[in-house]
């Protein structure tokens, strides 16, 4: 089956600092890519949505120049959290929908951040 | 997408089946099921979905009422590891749109 690599897996951060996660589809080409944001025993929740080589459409409440969303190629997206902060710690999971695979979604591993 | 309604929670014992209903009365015609699952820290896994006819793969099974207004995914030998909270989601099949995750059922395998 489809595979969505997400990388890192865990980071530790300093306050202020940014980070930037990838997101990969390994087999296939990712027309759409979605950022959700999983706080402790809650549901995911959409961040923002990207299309390849155009800029992402942003959820309400969700700071565009704080969560930066790359999808510059069919295979890669990118979320950098700008100037990070203990408020920020999450569990940040990406998703990628295949170009010709319909409404189903292929799940990254996530990513869990927490800033000091 | 139509909406869905899902039981909070649910215990199983290990080895029995696994029933977890999913209400959405609201569907539309070309509207599909989905389930995806989430063992804890980890990305949700594409379960099984379905139109109409019931479908089986190596995971589940997904039984789907005759008027489509409700839905029953099945683990047939329910284990621990598929502990975990299950996401009943519809979607038109070419739906490119943003995906919503709704609250789930968690479902605890017991021994």
């Amino acid at each position: 089956g489809a595979v969505v690599s997400q990388h890192p897996s865990w980071v530790i951060c300093k306050s202020g600092t940014s980070v930037k996660i990838e997101c990969r589809s390994l087999d296939f080409q990712a027309t759409t890519m979605f950022w959700y944001r999983q706080f402790p025993k809650q549901s995911l929740m959409l961040m923002a949505t990207s299309n390849e080589g155009s800029k992402a459409t942003y959820e309400q409440g969700v700071e565009k120049d704080k969560f930066l969303i790359n999808h510059a190629s069919l295979t890669l997206s990118t979320l950098t959290v700008t100037s990070a902060h203990p408020e920020d710690s999450s569990f940040y999971i990406c998703s990628a929908r295949a170009r010709s695979g319909g409404a189903k979604l292929f799940f990254g591993s996530g990513t869990q951040l927490s800033v000091l | 997408d139509a909406k869905t309604t899902q039981p909070p929670s649910m215990d199983c014992a290990e080895g029995r089946a696994a029933n977890l209903p999913c209400n959405h009365s609201t569907i539309s015609g070309n509207e599909y099921v989905y389930w995806y699952r989430q063992i804890h820290s980890q990305g949700p896994q594409y379960i099984i979905h379905g139109l109409k006819n019931n479908e089986t793969n190596e995971m589940a099974s997904l039984i789907i009422t005759e008027d489509r207004k409700s839905s029953t995914l099945i683990l047939p030998h329910a284990t621990l590891r598929d502990t975990a909270v299950y996401y009943c989601i519809v979607r038109v099949w070419a739906a490119t749109d943003k995906l919503i995750f709704g609250t789930g059922t968690r479902l605890q395998v017991f021994p």
